[in-house]
């Protein structure tokens, strides 16, 4: 079983749409959760984190955190042509004195495409 | 200022060849990693240091030999590799190795094997 999952996509929306992009985890003492954008032939770009139950608003950005449910999620709102890249969730899982101790995990990516 | 700088952008080498890539951040930060990423697939974590010390190894094949000189700085030397080990190099640094912590990531050096 996978640690970190993406939907699918690839996702494609509308120029002025909403972007939902959705992410699971299985590690239930997993603790920060990251979103990062990665343009195609560039690094990974920090977007988004999120440690608490709950919505956090970072411009256009909101990320979705449901620790019962294991689940993050990221919506973009009004989304532009420059949006489109792939993202990916990160989740931190911090066992102190483990092998594991501050490894970040990614999923597979999302890729987003927002069309004129 | 949340930089990370890597070098080389691109490097080309030979399976006999040593090279070494370097990493640089003046954020103050404690914790550097090195990632691996392949065309398509998310990034691969190889190495972690916390202060300075190596805290995780990834499994990662003896060919790759990573040190931290100092709490800025985070070298890859590079021996002996295959053509599978063509890849995107990226370095990362964070404040610490803890739990709620950012990870900011360098721009990567991009590596073929011949």
């Amino acid at each position: 079983q996978k640690e970190v999952e993406q939907n699918s996509g690839p996702l494609s929306v509308p120029e002025g749409a909403i972007a939902s992009l959705n992410c699971t985890y299985s590690d239930r003492g997993s603790q920060s959760f990251f979103w990062y954008r990665q343009y195609s032939g560039k690094s990974p770009e920090l977007i988004m984190s999120i440690y608490s139950n709950g919505d956090k608003e970072d411009g256009r950005f909101t990320a979705q955190l449901n620790k019962a449910s294991q689940y993050v999620s990221l919506l973009i709102r009004d989304s532009q042509p420059s949006d489109s890249a792939t993202y990916l969730c990160a989740v931190r899982q911090s066992v102190a004195g483990g092998t594991s101790y501050g490894k970040l995990t990614f999923g597979q990516g999302t890729i987003l495409t927002v069309h004129p | 200022d949340t930089e990370v700088t890597q070098t080389p952008k691109h490097l080309v080498m030979g399976m006999t060849n040593k090279k070494s890539l370097k990493c640089e951040q003046h954020m103050g930060h404690r914790a550097m990693y090195w990632y691996k990423q392949k065309a398509k697939k998310p990034p691969e974590l190889m190495f972690v240091y916390s202060y300075e010390k190596l805290s995780i190894n990834e499994s990662v094949p003896s060919r790759f030999s990573p040190e931290c000189p100092n709490s800025s700085l985070l070298n890859l030397h590079l021996h002996a590799l295959q053509p599978e080990d063509s890849a995107l190099y990226l370095c990362a640094s964070s404040q610490g190795a803890g739990a709620y912590v950012e990870q900011f990531f360098g721009p990567g050096t991009r590596l073929t094997v011949l």
